[in-house]
């Protein structure tokens, strides 16, 4: 069974601090991953995407994936309340690229504090 | 330009009932999904589809069937609702990431 993790959560920062959010694969196969807000009782968006070993930034996003560890995070620097929302984390689970099927994590809820 | 729509938004239903749901989308997308979410549980994939005609099942298939007669069109059926079918469903479209519909909350009473 192919798993994706990440931490429980909830998480709580203060408004403009860095919001850092974890994830740990299992699939050493896995080829694409990425991260999807989700609003309470909305669908989730896509927010970032990364497909090699590094750093990718994208605003106040930076994605970071390190596949000898399985591990992908999420920074969010100068958080705002407006980014209060669940994150998931999801990889590629057969095939690649960014239409594959998509193994989800349970998703980490983060609350910023004005 | 719609994206994925689904209907309905809600919908309450009593054991041993059936319905569609369904699932349409406009961008020509040949990759579409149909997932489950539960509180605290992240998404959980239901069955896919890489284009007309082509269905597969995902991790959690039992008590669901799909159809794929369109590019356009991807309806999920319910046969025999149970109340473990209680979730907010989620239809999916893809082209170079995913695209999510708004979402079908159903209960089973």
């Amino acid at each position: 069974q192919k798993e994706v993790e990440q931490n429980s959560g909830p998480l709580s920062v203060p408004e403009g601090a860095i919001a850092s959010l974890n994830c740990t694969y299992s699939d050493r196969g896995s080829q694409s991953f990425f991260w999807y807000r989700q609003y309470s009782g909305k669908s989730p968006e896509l927010i970032m995407s990364i497909y090699s070993n590094g750093d990718k930034e994208d605003g106040r996003f930076t994605a970071q994936l390190n596949k000898a560890s399985q591990y992908v995070s999420l920074l969010i620097r100068d958080s705002q309340p407006s980014d209060s929302a669940t994150y998931l984390c999801a990889v590629n689970n057969g095939g690649a690229g960014a239409n594959s099927k998509l193994t989800f994590g349970k998703g980490i809820t983060l609350s910023v504090r004005p | 330009n719609a994206g994925v729509t689904q209907t309905p938004k809600f919908r309450i239903l009593k054991i041993g009932q059936s319905m569609t749901l369904q699932c349409t989308q406009d961008m020509n997308h040949n990759y579409m999904y149909w997932y489950r979410q539960d509180p605290g549980m992240g998404l959980k994939l239901i069955y896919y589809s890489v284009g007309a005609g082509i269905t597969d099942k995902g991790e959690v298939p039992n008590g669901y069937n799909v159809s794929r007669s369109t590019t356009e069109d991807f309806p999920l059926r319910l046969e025999l609702a149970a109340p473990s079918q209680t979730s907010v469903y989620f239809c999916a479209s893809s082209w170079n990431g995913y695209t999510f519909g708004s979402g079908t909350r159903l209960t089973v009473v």
